[in-house]
C-alpha cells in the first residue's frame, strides 16, 4: 500500500519568513495530493491541493509542487503570519480507491 | 449547506462497554471515509463506504470494530468491548464521487476509555 513520509516535524520560523514542508510517497498510482491544517482539538480542513497533471499550484500565500518522478511534493507558506501556528498533513490518494494516506504531521510555529 | 456533522462530539466509556459514533455527511455526498487519529499522531484510514456498501475496510481492525452507511441515516462506527488503546479521536469524510475530490472532515468524536 501507500507510505507518506513527512520532514520536518516541527519547525518554527520567523514571522514574515517562509516555511516549507516535505512528502514524499511511494505508490506511483496515487494521483491526487491534498495538504490539511489542523488546529489544536480542531477538524483537519483543506487549505490547498494538487493532482497528478499538474506541477504547481499556487493560492495566495500557500503554494504546492509536485514531482512525480520523485514522487515527492512540497508545501510552501510565504510571509508567514502567527494564525499560520497549526499542524500540517500532507495525503496521497487516488491509487487505491479514494482512500487517503497521510503523512505524520509537521507543527508550525510562527514567532513574532 | 451544513457540513459534515459528527455525534457525539466527546464520548467516554468504560472498558468492555460499545461506542457507537455517528457521521452524517454533507448534502449530495454519497461516499463516507473513517479515519482515526492518536493523540499527536496522523490520520489513519480506517474504512471507505458508500450507500449500504462496504468499499475498502482495509484500515479496520479485525475484531470489535464495524461500519456501516444504511440507506436512510447516518454511518455508525461501533467498536465493541472497547478497551484504553481504542481512545482516540474519530474523524469522518465526505465527498460527492469517487476519484480526486476533496474530502470534508466533520469535528471528530473524541473516545476516551476509562
Amino acid at each position: 500500500g501507500e507510505n507518506v513520509e513527512q520532514h520536518p516535524s516541527t519547525l518554527s520560523v520567523q514571522e514574515g519568513d517562509s516555511a516549507v514542508i516535505k512528502c514524499t510517497y511511494s505508490d506511483s498510482a496515487s494521483n491526487y495530493f491534498p495538504w490539511y491544517k489542523q488546529e489544536l482539538g480542531k477538524r483537519p480542513q483543506l487549505i490547498i491541493d494538487i493532482r497528478s497533471n499538474v506541477g504547481e499550484k499556487k493560492d495566495q500565500r500557500i503554494a504546492v509542487t509536485l514531482n512525480k518522478t520523485a514522487k515527492h511534493f512540497s508545501l510552501h507558506i510565504t510571509e508567514t503570519q502567527p494564525e499560520d501556528s497549526a499542524v500540517y498533513f500532507c495525503a496521497a490518494g487516488g491509487g487505491g480507491g479514494n482512500k487517503l494516506t497521510f503523512g505524520t504531521g509537521t507543527q508550525l510555529k510562527v514567532e513574532l | 449547506n451544513a457540513g459534515v456533522m459528527q455525534n457525539p462530539r466527546h464520548l467516554v466509556r468504560r472498558r468492555g462497554q460499545e461506542a457507537r459514533l455517528r457521521c452524517s455527511p454533507m448534502k449530495g455526498h454519497s461516499h463516507v471515509y473513517w479515519y482515526r487519529q492518536l493523540p499527536e499522531e496522523g490520520l489513519k484510514f480506517m474504512v471507505y463506504l458508500q450507500k449500504e456498501n462496504i468499499i475498502d475496510e482495509s484500515g479496520m481492525p479485525k475484531e470489535r470494530f464495524s461500519a456501516e452507511f444504511p440507506k436512510e441515516g447516518p454511518s455508525i462506527l461501533r467498536i465493541q468491548q472497547v478497551v484504553r488503546g481504542d481512545s482516540a479521536a474519530y474523524f469522518c469524510a465526505s465527498s460527492p464521487r469517487q476519484e480526486n475530490t476533496e474530502a470534508f472532515f466533520g469535528q471528530g468524536t473524541r473516545l476516551t476509555v476509562v
